[in-house]
């Protein structure tokens, strides 16, 4: 079927530089994405969100960006901090109720 | 508010044996929905209820039953629980065309 994933497993990133994070969709149907932040041990948590009738959206410090051309979503964190070091998933909702998963990006930060 | 509440937090079963993870939520949402996560992966949706008194098939139902008890509970059973199932299972609810969806903090169970 088709699926939600991210392009790198993992990512390393110096504190204080920039992040980028993609996620590659396939279903052309999806119109609402969502990145989500996950730290060990805990559920995921929102961070942004985008709908398909948009291609930019900001909020705190996190950019999302959709590409509806070839099916990019990326997740932009300015200035990373050591507690931006968790598990990014970005996730997909091609109806009204279900939301589908990519397999994640792990995100380490150094101090 | 407590947002969604799971329980157990942690749980270890027997083979075959059964049990209900319980999920509550005090958003007034109208849409329930579980999760698991296995290691290394993203999460796979079970079930999900889109409003009281529905439940719908999501991509790995076998195993597995639901019941959406009333608008705030959305309960998960493992009849005969298998290594298989062993997961973090994670609850999540979202009002009626609302953004984002709201997670529980998991249940990791283990199927021994």
């Amino acid at each position: 079927g088709e699926s939600v994933g991210l392009h790198l497993p993992t990512l390393s990133v110096q504190e204080g530089d920039n992040s980028i994070i993609n996620c590659a969709y396939s279903n052309s149907a999806s119109d609402y994405f969502i990145w989500y932040k996950q730290e060990s041990g805990k559920g995921p948590q929102f961070i942004i969100d985008i709908r398909s009738n948009m291609d930019k959206r900001q909020g705190q410090r996190v950019t999302v960006l959709l590409n509806k051309t070839v099916k990019h979503l990326s997740l932009q964190i300015a200035a990373t901090q050591p507690g931006d070091s968790a598990v990014y998933f970005c996730a997909e909702n091609d109806n009204d109720y279900k939301l589908s998963f990519g397999a994640g990006t792990t995100v380490t930060v150094r101090a | 508010n407590a947002g969604v509440t799971q329980t157990p937090k942690f749980q270890v079963l027997k083979t075959g044996q059964s049990m209900t993870l319980q999920c509550a939520q005090d958003m007034n949402h109208n849409s329930m929905y579980w999760y698991r996560q296995d290691p290394g992966m993203g999460l796979r949706l079970i079930y999900y209820s889109a409003s009281e008194g529905t439940t719908d098939k999501g991509e790995v139902p076998n195993g597995y039953n639901v019941s959406r008890l009333n608008k705030r509970e959305f309960s998960l059973r493992l009849e005969s629980a298998a290594p298989s199932q062993t997961s973090v299972y994670f609850c999540a609810s979202r009002s009626r065309g609302g953004d984002g969806y709201t997670f529980g903090s998991g249940t990791r169970l283990t199927v021994v």
